[in-house]
């Protein structure tokens, strides 16, 4: 199975900050990385699919990039609805499609 | 648009068996593969396997074949997912959730999630 290893596993950051999360695949999965923020109590959210496509829909503060083994995640200006867990998956491999540990974002 | 609305929370004992639901709508449900996610109280997201509503055809993770049963009806844009032998370990929010267009494994839409929760 890829392993899929995010960092941090928390951080904390104000609002206007740029965040900076990262994900790093145990072998290569191409461009084949999503990121979902999930809210508590709430099902994940599709930001970013084939590792820098914004879904529509998402604010042009969130953007992705990175190939190969590993994928970064940037918040440009933190706004307080922002404030939440981020997951990156790879669906490169055929089975399993595995998700990262997650990042909490926290108000500082 | 599209939806996936889940069946509601389920308690059951150890060694039981769960089946959850979800009914799609908004769209031609035998298009798009279903996947299965699970999220244990506190901790991350795991994938836990996938269905094809055209054929029925199924996929899933090592650590759950032989426990976990994925079925779809045609008639009612369900798809159903079953687990046997449940443990504490099981208990979770499980979620369904639909491909992309065009983007097969990622997670576009999601249900609104179903918590089991196993306990004697």
């Amino acid at each position: 199975d890829i392993q899929m290893t995010q960092s941090p596993s928390s951080l904390s950051a104000s609002v206007g900050d740029r965040v900076t999360i990262t994900c790093r695949a145990s072998q290569t999965v191409s461009t084949y990385v999503q990121w979902y923020q999930q809210k508590p109590g709430k099902a994940p959210k599709l930001l970013i699919y084939a590792a820098s496509n914004l879904e529509g829909g998402v604010p042009s503060r969130f953007s992705g990039s990175g190939s190969g083994t590993d994928f970064t995640l940037t918040i440009s200006s933190l706004q307080p609805e922002d404030f939440a867990t981020y997951y990156c998956q790879q669906s490169f491999s055929t089975i399993p499609f595995t998700f990262g540990g997650g990042t909490k974002v926290e108000i500082k | 648009q599209v939806q996936l609305v889940q069946s509601g929370a389920e308690v059951k004992k150890p060694g039981a068996s769960v089946k959850v639901s979800c009914k799609a709508s908004g769209y031609s449900f035998t298009n798009y593969w279903i996947h299965w996610v699970r999220q244990a109280p506190g901790q991350g997201l795991e994938w836990m396997g996938t269905i094809n509503p055209n054929g029925g055809n199924t996929d899933s993770a090592q650590k759950f074949q032989g426990r976990v049963t994925m079925t779809r009806d045609t008639s009612t844009n369900t798809v159903y997912m079953e687990m046997s032998s449940l443990r504490s370990e099981d208990t979770a929010v499980y979620y369904c959730a639909r491909d992309k267009e065009n983007w097969n494994d990622v997670f576009h839409f999601w249900g609104q999630g179903t918590l089991v929760t196993v306990s004697s």
